[in-house]
C-alpha cells in the first residue's frame, strides 16, 4: 500500500529565504506526483503536476524535482514572500490499472515571517 | 479558467438528516472524486467516479453514498448523519490521467 510523508509538519522562515519542502513515497510505480497548496479553511490549488517520466517542472518561483527510484519528490520555492504561507501537500497517483486515486501526504505547514 | 464549485460552503444538519453535497465541474473531466479532511487525519477518498453512472468505493465509503447523472455532476449523499460525519468535504476532478482541481469545500457539522 503506498504511503506518502511530508517531513516536516511544519517549517517557519524569514522572507525572502529558498527553501525545499520534501515528500517521500514507499513504492515507486508511480503515474505522476502532484504538489498542492492550502490556504486555511479553503480548497486545494494544484500547484505541479509531474509525471513519471519527468525529471522536473517549474512555475514561476516554484521548482518541483521526481526521484521515482528514491522515492522522492522536492519542491523548491525562491524568494519566499508572505503570501507564501500555507500548507503544501504531495500526493502520487499510483499505477495499478484503473486507479485515478491519489495518495496524500499529511501536508508542510509553511510559515513566511515579514 | 477551470472551475469546481461545490453547492455550499457552510452546512449544519441534526442528527439523522439525509445530507446531498453537490459538486459541479465545468471542464468536461471523466473522472470526479469526494474526499473528507480531518485535522491529523489529512485526506481521505470517499467516492470517485469515472464516467456518468459509475462510481468507486475510496477508503471511507461507509456511511455514504454518491450519485453521478450527469458528467459535470456528482452528489454525496449522507444517508443518515451522524456526528463523526461532521467535517471538510472536498470535491475533486480530472481528465484522465490529468491533474486533480479542487472545490473550495464544504464544512459540514453535524449536531
Amino acid at each position: 500500500k503506498q504511503e506518502v510523508t511530508q517531513i516536516p509538519a511544519a517549517l517557519s522562515v524569514p522572507e525572502g529565504e529558498n527553501l525545499v519542502l520534501n515528500c517521500s513515497f514507499t513504492d515507486s510505480a508511480i503515474y505522476n506526483l502532484q504538489w498542492f497548496r492550502q490556504d486555511p479553511g479553503k480548497g486545494l490549488t494544484s500547484l505541479l503536476l509531474i509525471q513519471s517520466s519527468q525529471r522536473e517542472q517549474t512555475s514561476g518561483r516554484l521548482n518541483a524535482s521526481l526521484d521515482k527510484s528514491s522515492g522522492r519528490s522536492t519542491l523548491y520555492i525562491a524568494a519566499s514572500q508572505p503570501g507564501d504561507s500555507a500548507t503544501y501537500l504531495c500526493a502520487v497517483r499510483g499505477r495499478v490499472q484503473g486507479a485515478q486515486k491519489l495518495v496524500f501526504g499529511q501536508g508542510t505547514r509553511l510559515t513566511i515571517n515579514p | 479558467d477551470v472551475k469546481v464549485t461545490q453547492s455550499s460552503r457552510y452546512l449544519v444538519k441534526r442528527t439523522g438528516e439525509k445530507v446531498f453535497l453537490e459538486c459541479v465541474q465545468d471542464m468536461d473531466h471523466e473522472n470526479m472524486f469526494w474526499y473528507r479532511q480531518d485535522p491529523g487525519l489529512g485526506l481521505r477518498l470517499i467516492y470517485f467516479s469515472y464516467d456518468v453512472k459509475m462510481k468507486e468505493k475510496g477508503d471511507i465509503p461507509e456511511g455514504y453514498s454518491v450519485s453521478r447523472e450527469k458528467k459535470e455532476r456528482f452528489s454525496l449523499i449522507l444517508e443518515s448523519a451522524s456526528t463523526n460525519q461532521t467535517s471538510m468535504y472536498l470535491c475533486a476532478s480530472s481528465a484522465l490521467g490529468g491533474r486533480q482541481y479542487f472545490g473550495p469545500g464544504t464544512r459540514l457539522t453535524v449536531t
